[in-house]
């Protein structure tokens, strides 16, 4: 199984709401991202867990969470976002961190909506 | 700092045409670089990778060569069908310190019938 799936698809929360992403593998990987992409853009890197720990806070602002209960899964938790924040929401795992030859997995993504 | 330059899109073809999209780098040390495809409405998919010099990826009958002489790593196609239409990211994760992927910017391919 090399599939990394996400859910919601889409989710369309207002400013004030608390919503979660939610993020699966089950390939044994170690390390698992959360990207935020927008439209026509590259990835932008926002967190990495590696072996469950918190390694890399791209300077997120505190309205986004991310959580990593165990080797398979990683939530990001939203709250009181701002409609710039309306983005397609990537999560990716591969084997470790530590690893130059090692490719991500991507999942489909959330398309997230803030209004 | 590391980087990826692609050749801006879009990218226009007609179906059964030849495909180049070129990437350059920089980085230190012995990076290892990879094409992502993004088809619309998905997430990105590992296309092909190549972690040592002159080492050549393939899949789907695309194919990229890794040259550090000119720190490129340029994907081709000989033929390419309406469902290549996508968008396609280079990227490197280096040899040393970071092991986050640095991406291009994206190259857009339209293929029409």
């Amino acid at each position: 199984d090399t599939e990394v799936t996400q859910t919601p698809k889409h989710l369309v929360m207002g400013m004030t709401n608390k919503k979660s992403l939610k993020c699966e593998q089950h390939m044994g990987h170690r390390a698992m991202y959360w990207y935020k992409q927008k439209a026509k853009k590259p990835p932008e890197l926002m967190f990495v867990y590696s072996y469950e720990k918190l390694s890399i806070n791209e300077s997120v602002p505190s309205r986004f969470s991310p959580e990593c209960p165990n080797s398979s899964l990683l939530n990001l938790h939203l709250h009181a976002l701002q409609p710039e924040d309306s983005a397609l929401y990537l999560c990716a795992s591969s084997q470790s961190d530590g690893g130059s030859s090692y490719e991500q997995y991507f999942g489909p993504g959330t398309r997230l909506t803030v209004t | 700092g590391n980087s990826v330059t692609q050749m801006e899109g879009p990218v226009t073809l007609s179906e059964e045409a030849f495909l180049t999209i070129n990437c350059t780098y920089t980085a230190t040390g012995y990076p290892s670089l990879f094409w992502y495809v993004q088809y619309p409405g998905e997430g990105l998919q590992l296309l092909l990778k190549a972690t040592k010099a002159d080492d050549k990826g393939s899949n789907k009958g695309f194919e990229a060569t890794y040259r550090k002489e000119t720190t490129s790593f340029h994907l081709e196609k000989g033929s390419v069908q309406v469902s290549d239409s996508a968008v396609y990211f280079c990227a490197l994760k280096a040899s040393g310190g970071s092991y986050i992927p640095t991406f291009g910017r994206g190259t857009s391919l339209i293929v029409h019938p």
